[in-house]
């Protein structure tokens, strides 16, 4: 079964807002993956951090990995109808298989 | 191949019936992973492939569950004695070595 909680399971936001989600697990990861995943299609590799305290931007995408390891977040910024999707956290401990939450699915009124 | 390919797409088996799933991983990439998707769910880890050794399949659910990979390229899930809980999306991802996978389209499994 999934080991990390995603929070919130679904958000009903408006265009132009900030978004915010998190992942948190009980185990302890070396990486955390933040992937979005469109009706149909497989996930897609938003963004990858390796280090705990790690802060990586890519675009309007902000997600930090947290210190204690167990965390990690991701914000949107400035939110438009294209960012609607499921996103979902991914935990990645010694081994090579990842571990994901549920997803958290958002929708963007315009 | 520009991306990983599965195949097919959509899929409905009657119960009882075995099922043959395809994977074609983007070419040169070492590593072949499996994941079961169940409606409004996250994907849950399967199997894992290095090149043609099967190093993990701790989670295959149970012994109708069958991965390989022969030559290091291609690589087919086979579900025998389909059940109903057996429906769901089967994603499949490759990478070269460690992080950056790329998951195909998935095919979706109707255990009717």
């Amino acid at each position: 079964g999934q080991q990390l909680n995603q929070n919130p399971q679904s958000m009903f936001i408006q265009e132009g807002e900030d978004v915010s989600m998190n992942c948190t697990s009980s185990s302890i990861f070396n990486t955390w993956l933040w992937y979005k995943q469109d009706p149909g299609e497989g996930p897609v590799l938003l963004i990858a951090l390796y280090k705990a305290g790690e802060l990586t931007s890519n675009g309007r995408l902000t997600a930090q990995f947290g210190i204690t390891r167990k965390d990690s977040f991701l914000n949107i910024s400035a939110s438009i109808p294209s960012d609607v999707g499921i996103y979902f956290c991914a935990g990645q401990g010694y081994g090579n298989d990842m571990r994901f939450g549920a997803g958290t699915r958002l929708t963007v009124k315009p | 191949g520009a991306g990983v390919s599965q195949s097919p797409r959509y899929k409905v088996a009657k119960r009882g019936q075995d099922v043959a799933l395809r994977c074609d991983p983007i070419s040169g990439h070492v590593s072949l992973f499996w994941y079961q998707q169940a409606l409004g769910q996250g994907p849950e880890f399967l199997t894992y492939f290095q090149n043609e050794a099967q190093l993990d399949k701790s989670g295959l659910p149970s012994d109708r569950f069958f991965a390989e990979r022969p030559e290091g390229s291609v690589s087919t899930l086979k579900i025998q004695r389909t059940q109903q809980e057996d429906s769901a999306v089967y994603l499949c991802a490759s990478s070269l070595i460690g992080n950056g996978y790329t998951f195909g389209s998935g095919t979706r499994l109707t255990v009717v």
